[in-house]
């Protein structure tokens, strides 16, 4: 099992670019979630996803869109990146139910919007 | 989700027991306490979780009070590779399981 992958590692943008970051889990997860983590600070969710096909907001979801239209794979995509954008990004995937649900955690995205 | 709340940093000798603290008196019934860590800038790694009872893995052990308000996790012989970030969260043992609010954590910095 790979886990939970996440491309790229590293991303420099410009002010208004636009990007997708990619992640993607083989653990056969319901449950898939982006968080966003400034330097020194803990982590903030983004977007959540409880299946294929369904979505929710997060604590910070402003400026991202995601989609699931797979169980493996829930894409984040940046729509026009600002400096405030700049931060490390992480993907996790759970089991939806049950008790031993802990999340794993990609290797993270760092992100510097210029 | 119940808020949780944790000292912002701890030191612990190498060797010696590390015992982190968490509050947590919001919770809910059906709430679990999940703790992770976080080493230099990687993924969070889970560490362990409990309901109401002790529970002990072959990482930590964590010591929940018997209204649930609060929590300990203990790092029974701590080396240099534990130094990381450790945070306490809660969430439903079902459902949402993820929607979990990572707050700030604690630093625990274990020195020779």
């Amino acid at each position: 099992n790979a886990g939970v992958t996440q491309t790229p590692k590293f991303q420099v943008l410009k002010t208004g670019q636009s990007m997708t970051l990619q992640c993607a889990q083989d653990m056969n997860h319901e449950y898939m979630s982006w968080y966003r983590q400034d330097p020194g600070m803990g982590l903030r969710l983004i977007h959540y996803s409880v299946g294929a096909g369904i979505t929710d907001q997060g604590e910070v979801p402003n400026g991202y869109n995601v989609s699931r239209s797979t169980t493996e794979d829930f894409p984040l995509r940046l729509l026009s990146a600002a400096p405030s954008q700049t931060s490390v990004y992480f993907c996790a995937s759970s089991r939806l139910a049950g008790v031993n649900n802990e999340q794993f955690f990609g290797p993270g995205t760092r992100l510097t919007v210029l | 989700d119940a808020k949780t709340t944790q000292p912002p940093s701890m030191d612990c000798a190498e060797g010696r027991a590390a015992n982190l603290p968490c509050n947590h008196s919001t919770i809910s019934g059906n709430e679990y306490v999940y703790w992770y860590r976080q080493i230099h800038s990687q993924g969070p790694q889970y560490i362990i979780h409990g309901l109401k009872n002790n529970e002990t893995n072959e990482m930590a052990s964590l010591i929940i009070t018997e209204d649930r308000k609060s929590s300990t996790l203990i790092l029974p012989h701590a080396t240099l590779r534990d130094t990381a970030v450790y945070y306490c969260i809660v969430s439903p043992g079902y459902t949402n399981a993820g929607k979990s609010t990572f707050g700030d954590g604690t630093t625990l910095t274990v020195k020779p």
